[in-house]
């Protein structure tokens, strides 16, 4: 069955960076788009950003843009999402989904907290 | 940019009673309208995709319909586990939004 795993999250002050990844298995990932949402403590969800399946093509939310960093690497069907300059609207819990105009399956979710 | 706008915010239902939900986009976004469940301390599951397609594994009770800007989500005959906070969501255009959400209290 399909399993995302998120991985990475953790506390960390304002201004400093954060690496996320996310394990899959159980579908055919070097054919599927992956995206990164997020969900601040007890708000909704907020998209974050999307990368095609061969990492050819990446986009961002406008609150993210130029901070953050989506990748893949295929041979170990994991994604990533490189987070810098970290500032404390930025806490959440960070999800991993898959799907290209939907989301089929989502992770359990990494929770990140920048606090100083 | 594609703003979703839900209503109501919260409803407080009985089990077994009629629930509708409804998802008004900002520009019309044809079927590309998706609709997920969160409960409580998990993560968001597919419900409806393309506004009225149902999804394997998920109860008859719960269907879709609308196109264009106005989407409903219903629940037929409420049971207590759909307690949980519903969003709708569009990924036709870039950003992908999502409405406010609606909690669903039993």
């Amino acid at each position: 069955q399909v399993q995302l795993v998120e991985s990475g999250g953790g506390v960390v002050q304002p201004g400093r960076s954060l690496r996320l990844s996310c394990a899959a298995s159980g579908f055919t990932f070097n054919n599927s788009g992956m995206h990164w949402v997020r969900q601040a403590p007890g708000k909704g969800l907020e998209w974050v950003a999307l990368i095609t399946y061969d990492g050819s093509i990446k986009y961002y939310a406008d609150s993210v843009k130029g901070r953050f960093t989506i990748s893949r690497d295929n041979s170990k069907n994991t994604l990533y999402l490189e987070m810098n300059s970290l500032r404390l609207e930025d806490t959440a819990v960070y999800y991993c989904a898959v799907g290209k105009y939907y989301f089929d399956f989502w992770g359990q979710g990494t929770l990140v907290t920048v606090s100083s | 940019e594609i703003v979703l706008t839900q209503s109501p915010d919260f409803q407080s239902v009985t089990p077994k009673e009629k629930v509708t939900i409804t998802c008004r986009a900002s520009q019309s976004i044809g079927s590309t309208l998706h609709w997920y469940q969160q409960k409580p301390n998990q993560s968001p599951k597919l419900l409806i995709k393309y506004a009225s397609q149902s999804i394997s594994g998920v109860p008859s009770r719960f269907t879709g319909s609308g196109s264009g800007t106005d989407f409903t989500l219903t629940i037929n005959g409420l049971e207590a586990e759909d307690a949980a906070t519903y969003y709708c969501h569009q990924g036709s255009s870039i950003p992908h939004a999502f409405g406010g959400g609606t909690k669903v209290e039993i």
